[in-house]
């Protein structure tokens, strides 16, 4: 039984076009998170969510979405997808902010 | 600016032997440490974390040591073991402040069989 599950895992598209990636967890947790890992691998955090609030939002493109219908979902939605979006996005939740984080699996998006 | 840094890459150790990962911060702000490992194609695994009050935290084979005032700290697992070579990920964040979860680049522990 996953805890943090997100979909899809991969996704290849073409530039210009627009993309949700939905994510899940089933932990209990009040915080979910978006993080980016880029060709360098390093691991970004773009959002935070506390129970279906914003709290951190880095210095991210507008195109870059998120959306937390309940504190059990957050789905990254990014619009008019550019070559450098291409890069292994993960959700993560947390019972309480900054503390460990739960990843899923990671989606790798491949914009050409 | 890299607040947690882990300067290096990759690190190899026979099996059975101790694997040390080191890692450093910045930011004095960090009172709460975790490690995280990776497998590839997977998310990354919660390990073990430490908070600044303690200067050591055990967990079976795997132990975290803090130096605050060397804002340094590192994990070592003994004994090695092949199914431990992944990416171990250092990160740091300030629990009940402002300072969000913040991830070192990585190092890529091989064990040799």
């Amino acid at each position: 039984d996953t805890a943090v599950s997100q979909t899809p895992k991969y996704l290849v598209t073409q530039m210009g076009n627009d993309k949700s990636i939905k994510c899940e967890q089933n932990l209990g947790h009040d915080t979910m998170y978006w993080y980016k890992q880029d060709s360098k691998k390093f691991l970004k955090i773009m959002f935070s969510y506390n129970n279906k609030e914003l709290i951190i939002n880095e210095t991210v493109p507008n195109r870059f979405s998120p959306k937390s219908p309940d504190k059990a979902h957050l789905n990254l939605h990014i619009n008019s997808l550019e070559l450098g979006d291409s890069a292994v996005y993960f959700c993560a939740s947390s019972q309480r902010v900054n503390t460990e984080a739960f990843f899923g699996q990671g989606t790798r998006l491949t914009v050409v | 600016d890299q607040q947690v840094k882990q300067n290096s890459p990759s690190l190899s150790v026979q099996e059975g032997r101790i694997s040390i990962l080191n890692c450093d911060y910045t930011n004095s702000m960090f009172d709460y440490f975790l490690w995280y490992k990776k497998y590839p194609a997977e998310g990354p695994t919660f390990l073990i974390s430490i908070s600044s009050i303690k200067d050591k935290n055990e967990d079976g084979r795997f132990t975290v040591f803090l130096n605050k005032s060397a804002k340094h700290l590192s994990l070592h697992i003994v004994p090695s073991q092949p199914g431990d070579s992944a990416v171990y990920f250092c990160a740091a964040s300030s629990r009940f402040g402002n300072e969000k979860l913040t991830f070192g680049t990585g190092t890529r522990l091989t064990i040799i069989p």
